[in-house]
């Protein structure tokens, strides 16, 4: 079936560092979203990218939909950066985005 | 614009109730999509609507339900509540598009005991 694999499952990192978000999917995408959840529940977009790379500030999304695979990377974190990262994909016409079960990021000061 | 907005926030069950949640989609939207989070599960697809007509449905008994108005905005429904659908209801929309970015509200808490 549809399979999509965030790693790593957890992450601890201290304020100021560096990290590599990873979403493996299982067959062709025409939509891929990546959305942070805060510790109230709101889910938040970051980026919609089915293929290549985008930047927001200190976050940016590479997809390569040919090896189906994309990367979050968050570059010099802060604690407010702590919360769950979702991959979502969506793979065919209006078929509904199906979720990876996350990244919980804990940011420490 | 204003964001998705969802009615109640939180909510306490018991056993054998039915429960009725809103959610109200950004201005010109015409999707609204059902999700439904717990720590086993993860984040699971309940169903779609688009143009008050059901587009797409997940895996879940037929106890859960929908619909959606004119005005775009949906309603889902769970008839004789049972423990395990305590959970975190989360309701997403957009265009309807294949290529568009779906945008979340706050959720619905809801506790059954």
């Amino acid at each position: 079936g549809i399979q999509v694999e965030q790693s790593p499952p957890d992450l601890i990192l201290q304020e100021g560092a560096n990290s590599t978000l990873r979403c493996n999917f299982s067959d062709s995408v025409n939509n891929l979203q990546w959305f942070h959840q805060n510790p109230w529940g709101q889910l938040i977009n970051l980026f919609y990218i089915p293929s290549g790379t985008k930047q927001n500030g200190r976050l940016s999304a590479t997809t390569v939909a040919t090896e189906r695979y994309s990367l979050l990377y968050i570059s010099s974190s802060q604690t407010t950066d702590s919360g769950v990262y979702f991959c979502a994909v969506g793979f065919s016409g209006n078929t509904p985005l199906v979720f990876g079960k996350g990244t919980r990021l804990s940011v420490i000061a | 614009k204003a964001g998705v907005t969802q009615t109640p926030r939180y909510l306490i069950k018991t056993r054998g109730q039915q429960v009725t949640l809103s959610c109200s989609p950004i201005s010109g939207h015409r999707s609204v999509s059902w999700y439904q989070q717990t720590p086993g599960q993860g984040l699971q697809f309940l169903f779609e609507y688009f143009s008050e007509t059901q587009r797409n449905k997940g895996n879940f008994p037929g106890r859960f339900s929908g619909r959606q108005f004119s005005n775009s905005r949906s309603e889902m429904n769970v008839s004789t509540l049972e423990l395990g659908d305590s959970a975190l209801y989360l309701c997403a929309s957009s265009s309807g598009t294949p290529l568009d970015t779906q945008y979340f509200g706050p959720g619905t808490r809801l506790t059954v005991l």
